[in-house]
């Protein structure tokens, strides 16, 4: 079992569609990470938690540290949202431990 | 305030060859991650530098790689005597000094093809 799992592996939405993302994790984290990877391949921060929620324009990410648990939501989805989502696990060390990534296609 | 840079963006090497890709962090970033990801797969880690020291090498492969980040210039990941399983995506990051409690901030990566 991977120390992070994500779900679904990929994700096919209308546009205008309410999105959410899943990442569970089984070791110790400082943060969890989301990161966005756009068919080019280049990879952008999109959030670091460490407890709570944040909000940045139409994403959304949450973590339950309790339940080692944490989701990553995008309201009113677009065909430019579409792209690979990862969840990353920092560990000791500032060391990353990445999901399998979601693969996420928006149709128009 | 220019991003990661890296380069080369692309490199093709013969096997047996060495590949030296370069990541120069942001201004003022002092820490420095490599990950590499192997075609089809997730992102792995392979070293956390600061200035002049190695922090975590725990994901390097024993042989043929190392990394360095000296006082002045990039820091580079060195592969020798490539071979076509290090085909791969190779990514950096950069953080600020006052890490952690940051966001680690990607390059565009460099793409290695051994032939």
């Amino acid at each position: 079992k991977n120390e992070v799992e994500q779900s679904p592996q990929n994700l096919t939405a209308q546009e205008g569609e309410f999105i959410t993302i899943n990442c569970s994790y089984s070791v110790g984290i400082s943060a969890l990470h989301w990161l966005q990877q756009h068919p080019g391949g280049g990879i952008v921060s999109l959030f670091m938690l460490s407890s709570g929620k944040k909000k940045h324009g139409r994403l959304i990410a949450t973590i339950n540290i309790q339940e080692k648990h944490s989701s990553l939501h995008i309201t009113a989805s677009h065909p430019r949202d579409s792209a690979v989502y990862i969840c990353a696990a920092e560990t000791s060390g500032s060391r990353l431990t990445f999901g399998e990534g979601t693969q996420l296609t928006v149709n128009p | 305030n220019a991003g990661v840079m890296q380069n080369p963006r692309h490199l093709v090497r013969r096997r047996g060859q060495e590949a030296r890709l370069r990541c120069s962090p942001m201004k003022g970033h002092s820490h420095v991650y490599w990950y590499r990801q192997l075609p089809e797969e997730g992102l792995k880690f392979m070293v956390y530098l600061q200035k002049e020291n190695i922090i975590d090498e725990s994901g390097m492969p024993k042989e043929r790689f190392s990394a360095e980040f000296p006082k002045e210039g990039p820091s580079i990941l060195r592969i020798q005597q490539v071979v076509r399983g290090d085909s791969a995506a190779y990514f950096c990051a950069s953080s600020p000094p006052y890490y952690p409690g940051e966001t680690q901030y990607f390059g565009p990566g460099t793409r290695l093809l051994v032939l």
